[in-house]
């Protein structure tokens, strides 16, 4: 049971808009620290997508954005691509664990 | 480049230890945070310990506190992980990964490819 909840998959066509949501709780994101996504396609190591709740780095196509309010974060892609087929993972602090944490992760599946 | 490369995995049995090193470079390694992250294969990602620039900050998660130790030598540009009493449940690909500031609250912004650590008898 992760302390970040994400649903276990998502999916949507070429072209379409899907939103992935990471709910957490008052000891992470409600007390103010930021929410980060990765992408992980299959087989290979995680990649940075969005960092401090809705930046995105460099290279990164602003077809991915995100947000958060309170206790709740969410990633958008839009124009969904075949390339975007992978999994995503949401990942903040917690400051009663005293550590980071990560939320279950997403499947994403391009129809 | 920036780059990290883990080494030191492989089978072990349980109540055995083993110790994973991460070598750093293309970036100002002192300057930053570094964390091990593991993943067992097919399944999520697991957040394991953290250390700061210059090791005055150590946190681990309770799954592994008292069993592991994190360290890193800024002269050699290197992350260690010592696993000591593994179990089965440690049985994961552990990656190293490098903060984006020296707060660790921050994202992980660059990754290694992962080394396997297999526990079983």
């Amino acid at each position: 049971q992760s302390v970040l909840t994400q649903p276990p998959s998502v999916s949507g066509a070429p072209g379409q808009r899907v939103t992935i949501s990471c709910t957490g709780s008052s000891s992470n994101l409600g007390t103010g620290y930021d929410v980060h996504w990765y992408q992980q396609l299959p087989g290979t190591a995680p990649k940075l997508l969005i960092f401090g709740n809705s930046n995105r780095p460099s290279g990164v196509p602003d077809r991915f954005s995100g947000s958060k309010s309170g206790t709740s974060a969410s990633l958008a892609i839009t124009g969904l691509q075949a390339e975007d087929e992978a999994d995503y993972y949401c990942q903040s602090y917690d400051g009663s664990l005293s550590g980071s944490i990560f939320g279950g992760g997403t499947k994403l599946t391009v129809l | 480049e920036v780059q990290l490369v883990e080494s030191g995995g492989g089978l072990v049995q349980p109540g055995r230890s083993l110790r994973l090193s991460c070598a750093a470079s293309g970036f100002t390694f002192d300057d930053y945070v570094m964390v091990w992250v593991r993943q067992v294969p097919g399944k999520g990602l697991e957040w394991v310990s953290r250390i700061s620039w210059n090791s005055g900050i150590i946190d681990y998660a309770d799954s592994v506190k008292g069993r592991f130790t994190i360290s890193r030598d800024n002269a050699k540009n290197s992350l260690y992980l010592q696993m000591n009493s593994l179990r089965v449940e440690d049985m994961a690909l552990y990656y190293c990964a490098k903060g984006r500031d020296s707060s660790g609250y921050d994202a992980f912004d660059i990754w290694g490819q992962g080394t396997m650590v297999t526990v079983s008898s």
